[in-house]
Parts: structure tokens; C-alpha cells; sequence
């Protein structure tokens, strides 16, 4: 079983909505997740980091954290065509000494 | 500004042929990375530094090699590429190898490599 599983998408909206980005993760000790936004040629770049349980909230992004379930997710309120990105889970995992990604979902928002 | 470079951007070689590919950042971080990124497979970490001489294998180390002689620098060595290395490949650094110091890693611009 994968650590960190993300559906890869492409998700297409149109401007305005709302989107939800998702991931799984399948051991419980996992503690911090975090969310990369990864623009077409470009590296990844850190969105939002969650430690534990819970929301955490930046402008019109929000994570959230079910640990029950096992669930990470990114929303995105008022979608711009400037999200146009793969959005990439991410977990600190082996001791806290590397990074597991999920394999990213395309989002594109169309005027 | 802070930054992780990596050079070259592009590089098409052909099998066998020895290359490195190079890696800096400017912001005295302990901990770098190398990552290949594939269709379907995500980003998969390859080899790992915690800082200066001391590197160790990531999940798909097989056919690259490391070092790390000073804080800035971490090359990616291929000695013998061959066509199943043509990936997308990716440096990257974190303050300290700690929970908390690694929870933002700076990714530079990636390294599109061809082998033929």
C-alpha cells in the first residue's frame, strides 16, 4: 500500500468555484501534512502546512486534517485561472527525514 | 533572493555517457534532496543529505550517486545513464533535518534530463 495516495485528476472548473483536493494516507503516526502548488516548467512550492488534526486556513485556501479517517484535504474558495497548477499532498515520513508525495491532481479554472 | 539552482535546466545525453548535474541553495540549510518526477509516479525521493558528508539512499537510488562536501552544494552524479533515467528531476533544500525545521522544503527550477 502507498503512503500518500492522491487521484491525479485533471480537474477542470470554471472561475469561481470551489475546489476540493484531496488526499489519503495510510499510517496513523503521520503527523504533518503539507500542500505544494506546482505551475507548468516550475519546482514545487510550499502552500500550507497542517500539523495533527484539524483546519488551517490562508486567504482563500484552507486544509484540513481527518486523522481519523486517514483524509488530508485542500479547498480552494473563489477559484482564479491563476490556480491552474497540480496541487501536490505531501507527508514528512521515515523518521521525519524525507518527504512522500502524493502523485498531484491538475486543476485547471477556465474563464 | 532565496533560492535553489540547479544547471543545467535541459540536457539531452546519450546512454553511458557520465554527467552531473549541480545544486546550490543560499540559504545555509542542513538538509537537500534530489527527487525524480515521473507521469504517474510523483515526485520519489533519490538520495538525501542531513548536512555536510553525510548522505543516505531515498527510495529510488539505483544509477545515481551524491556528495556533499560543502553546506551549499549537493551534485547528483549519473556515471552511466541509461534511457529509463529520462525523468524530471528536482533539488531540493529544508532549514534542518528536524520535524519542524523540514515541514517547508525550496525545490529549484528542475532539470529535464533525456538519456538516448
Amino acid at each position: 500500500q502507498k503512503e500518500v495516495e492522491q487521484d491525479p485528476g485533471p480537474l477542470s472548473v470554471p472561475e469561481g468555484a470551489i475546489v476540493s483536493l484531496n488526499c489519503t494516507y495510510s499510517n496513523s503516526a503521520f503527523q504533518y501534512f503539507m500542500w505544494y502548488r506546482q505551475y507548468s516548467r516550475k519546482g514545487p512550492e510550499l502552500l500550507m502546512y497542517t500539523y495533527s488534526s484539524g483546519n488551517k486556513e490562508d486567504g482563500r485556501f484552507t486544509a484540513q486534517v481527518d486523522k481519523s479517517s486517514k483524509y488530508i484535504s485542500l479547498f480552494i474558495r473563489d477559484s482564479q485561472p491563476s490556480d491552474s497548477a497540480t496541487y501536490l499532498c505531501a507527508i514528512l515520513t521515515g523518521g521525519g527525514n524525507k518527504l512522500t508525495f502524493g502523485t498531484g491532481t491538475q486543476l485547471k479554472v477556465e474563464l | 533572493e532565496a533560492q535553489v539552482t540547479q544547471n543545467p535546466r535541459y540536457l539531452i545525453t546519450v546512454t553511458g555517457k557520465k554527467l552531473t548535474v549541480t545544486c546550490s541553495q543560499n540559504m545555509n540549510h542542513e538538509y537537500m534532496s534530489w527527487y525524480r518526477q515521473d507521469p504517474g509516479l510523483g515526485l520519489r525521493q533519490i538520495y538525501y543529505s542531513m548536512n555536510v558528508e553525510a548522505t543516505d539512499k531515498g527510495d529510488v537510488p539505483e544509477g545515481y550517486k551524491v556528495s556533499r562536501k560543502e553546506k551549499r552544494n549537493f551534485p547528483l552524479i549519473l556515471e552511466s545513464p541509461s534511457p529509463n533515467q529520462t525523468s524530471l528531476y528536482f533539488c531540493a533544500s529544508s532549514k534542518d533535518p528536524s520535524w519542524a525545521g523540514h515541514t517547508e522544503a525550496f525545490f529549484g527550477q528542475g532539470t529535464r534530463l533525456t538519456v538516448v
